[in-house]
């Protein structure tokens, strides 16, 4: 069965400090993954995704990046955070099915002050 | 932007009662999907609907979709205080599946014992 690891799970950092933040995945091969945030309260929207090594597609302009180096591996980073990049991050991927049903991981809650 | 709009934002009722929720969107998709969220954690795939099905079931849930109004609903019978969490809808537009899912910004469900 598919498994999805985040980490860290909390993380506290201070605006202008650079960020790094990990998901991997178990149990599937060249699956689709996904980055969004959720504020507090709110939706999720979607960041970036990634159909395969190296290809990142971004949906919204940012101060935060992507990148996939392994098939299983999708970090999220930041050279300089701002306030407003607080909120919990999922990272999600699409499986075997051709309609899209998401596996969402446990999450990253990023507070920036 | 936000395709997906839950109401009402937030439902508080007993247990044993039925919960509603609805979802409307705005452009043409390819299907609709719920996913359920507990306080602090990931999301949860509840239930897919297709955009060329009416109805469907899963166990205590039922999701209908009317493509004409572009409206979906989602109906937990039997509500247990374990149904308390945030219910949102997600919808993926004819864009070929892989580019990830819009979001509502969730109905949050309370169950009182």
């Amino acid at each position: 069965s598919q498994t999805i690891h985040q980490w860290p799970a909390t993380l506290v950092q201070p605006v202008g400090s650079p960020l790094s933040l990990e998901c991997t995945v178990e149990g599937t091969s060249n699956p689709n993954l996904y980055w969004y945030r959720q504020a507090a309260g709110r939706g999720l929207q979607l960041l970036f995704y990634s159909v395969g090594i190296g290809q990142i597609s971004s949906e919204v302009p940012q101060n935060l990046s992507a990148s996939r180096p392994q098939d299983r591996q999708f970090i999220l980073s930041s050279k300089k955070l701002l306030l407003s990049d607080s909120g919990f991050y999922l990272c999600a991927l699409t499986g075997a099915s051709s309609y899209n049903e998401q596996f969402f991981g446990p999450g990253t809650r990023l507070t920036v002050l | 932007s936000q395709q997906g709009e839950e109401d009402p934002q937030a439902l508080s009722i007993q247990e044993g009662e039925n919960a509603t929720m609805n979802c409307s969107y705005k452009t043409s998709i390819n299907n609709l999907q719920w996913y359920r969220q507990n306080s602090g954690r990931g999301l949860v795939h509840l239930i897919l609907i297709r955009s060329n099905e009416r109805e469907k079931h899963s166990g205590r849930l039922r999701v209908t979709l009317d493509t004409s109004k572009k409206s979906s609903s989602l109906l937990i019978t039997a509500s247990r205080a374990a149904d308390t969490a945030s219910y949102f809808c997600a919808t993926d537009a004819f864009r070929g599946g892989a580019d990830g899912l819009t979001f509502g910004k969730g109905t949050h469900l309370i169950i009182q014992p």
